[in-house]
């Protein structure tokens, strides 16, 4: 079974300074998607960024970025230019085989990210 | 509205009640998700509906029962729950397809979800 590891309980930065969060996973398929959600205090899961496997080039997102390392397993989200508004819990996930036509997602513990003033 | 709404947002209840949250997609998706997310544990992925008919359970206490009318609807009903069943019951959906479709067929996309006390 696949499992996802976020290693940072917490995080925290100065605004307007970069930050970068660990992810690494385990798995034996050689395609999948890796993503980053965003839950801030609202509770409300919001997509932050997504990277196919099969795609060798970094996705990015404004002042969101990722560093994938396939053959290490790594997955680890860069932020730019840290706002206040960036405050939150960040989940990596880890998308599984197709069900039937959905998607099994796999989740990381959550970083709590704090951005200092 | 739009996205994925749920209601109620906030529910207290007592162990020998039942009641129901509701999950509605406005996003023309096919898939929805019941997950289930407890202080300092990860999401936990209880139930999958893909086009209408559950795909997953993964080992749910039968007090927990899911029910999916239509692709834009998904209920999770319950009934003599416990204590430690107090959480965060998040519902999320997407496009379902097969394996490399479109980036966006392979996001979920959440709701704001039910924060359920259970005394």
């Amino acid at each position: 079974a696949q499992t996802v590891t976020q290693s940072q309980p917490e995080m925290s930065v100065q605004e307007a300074e970069t930050v970068t969060l660990s992810c690494t996973y385990d798995t034996s398929e050689s395609d999948y998607y890796l993503f980053w959600y965003k839950q801030p205090p609202s509770r409300q899961m919001i997509l932050v960024i997504r990277q196919e496997a099969y795609k060798q080039q970094n996705a990015t997102e404004n002042r969101f970025s990722v560093n994938f390392q396939k053959a290490a397993k790594s997955f680890s989200l860069k932020i730019s230019d840290s706002q206040l508004g960036d405050a939150a819990m960040y989940f990596c996930a880890y998308r599984s085989q197709a069900l039937q036509g959905a998607q099994k997602l796999v989740f990381g513990q959550g970083t709590r990210l704090t951005i200092n003033p | 509205e739009t996205g994925v709404t749920q209601t109620p947002r906030h529910l207290v209840m007592g162990m020998t009640n039942k009641k129901s949250l509701k999950c509605e997609q406005h996003l023309g998706h096919n898939a929805m998700y019941w997950y289930k997310q407890s202080a300092k544990k990860p999401l936990e992925l209880m139930f999958v509906y893909s086009l209408e008919e559950r795909v997953e359970n993964n080992s749910v206490p039968s007090r927990f029962s899911p029910e999916c009318p239509n692709s834009s609807h998904l209920f999770l009903h319950l009934h003599t729950l416990q204590p430690e069943d107090s959480a965060l019951y998040l519902c999320a959906s997407s496009q379902g397809g097969t394996s490399g479709g479109p980036p966006d067929q392979e996001t979920q996309y959440f709701g704001p979800g039910t924060r359920l006390l259970v005394l």
